[in-house]
């Protein structure tokens, strides 16, 4: 059935640094992989999202990289900031229905 | 409404009872999922509909799970005979198609 791993599980990283988020799915025929971020309390959103049909993604801070030969995408958040800490979901779409992976819990030190 | 809206946001209940979970999805998305987040924790997916119909219930943990959806709108999730295991929030979210999906703010259950 449809599987989503996310690494890792909580990341720590100064503020200035980059974040490198990294799942990898099982189901072949999933084409839409969007990334949620879920702050404290609060509802999931999503923040970036890309589909099969292209490789590389940019939103400003936020990039999202996908290799459908390897099933991985992965998340980049650059020059984070205290306010990026959250936890982060990524997910596969396959015939309408969404898995989510575990998530990772982000820590921007200031 | 603007967006989806889930009711009631906090429920007590004692283990045993029966508790309905409401969910108002945006108007015209025809998708609506079901997800349960017990704390800390990643999101479960527990059952999504197609309009009126259930494509893929195999979400759900047991048979004491039930959802339904009429009119292509509203959404009632049921829980019978509650255990305290059942405590989380259940999310809901809605989609026009496959994309992004808006998510509610949660119904939280607290078994008792």
């Amino acid at each position: 059935g449809e599987n989503v791993e996310q690494h890792p599980s909580t990341l720590s990283v100064q503020e200035g640094d980059s974040a490198v988020i990294k799942c990898t799915y099982s189901d072949s025929a999933s084409n839409y992989f969007p990334w949620y971020k879920q702050e404290l309390g609060k509802r999931p959103q999503l923040i970036i999202d890309i589909r099969s049909n292209v490789g590389e993604k940019k939103d400003q801070r936020i990039a999202v990289t996908l290799n459908k030969t390897a099933k991985h995408f992965s998340l980049h958040i650059t020059e984070t900031q205290p306010e990026d800490s959250a936890v982060y979901f990524c997910a596969q779409e396959g015939g309408f229905k969404t898995i989510f992976g575990a998530g990772t819990r982000l820590f921007v030190k200031a | 409404g603007a967006g989806v809206s889930q009711s009631p946001s906090n429920k007590v209940t004692e283990k045993g009872k029966d508790v309905e979970l409401r969910c108002d999805p945006i108007s015209g998305h025809t998708a609506l999922y079901w997800y349960r987040q017990r704390l800390g924790q990643g999101l479960e997916f527990l059952i999504y509909f197609q309009g009126n119909s259930a494509p893929d219930k195999s979400g759900l943990p047991s048979d004491r799970f039930s959802a339904e959806r009429t009119g292509e709108s509203v959404s009632t999730l049921t829980i019978q005979r509650t255990q305290q295991e059942d405590s989380a929030v259940y999310l809901c979210a809605s989609s026009l198609a496959i994309g992004e999906l808006f998510f509610g703010e949660g119904s939280r259950l607290t078994v008792l």
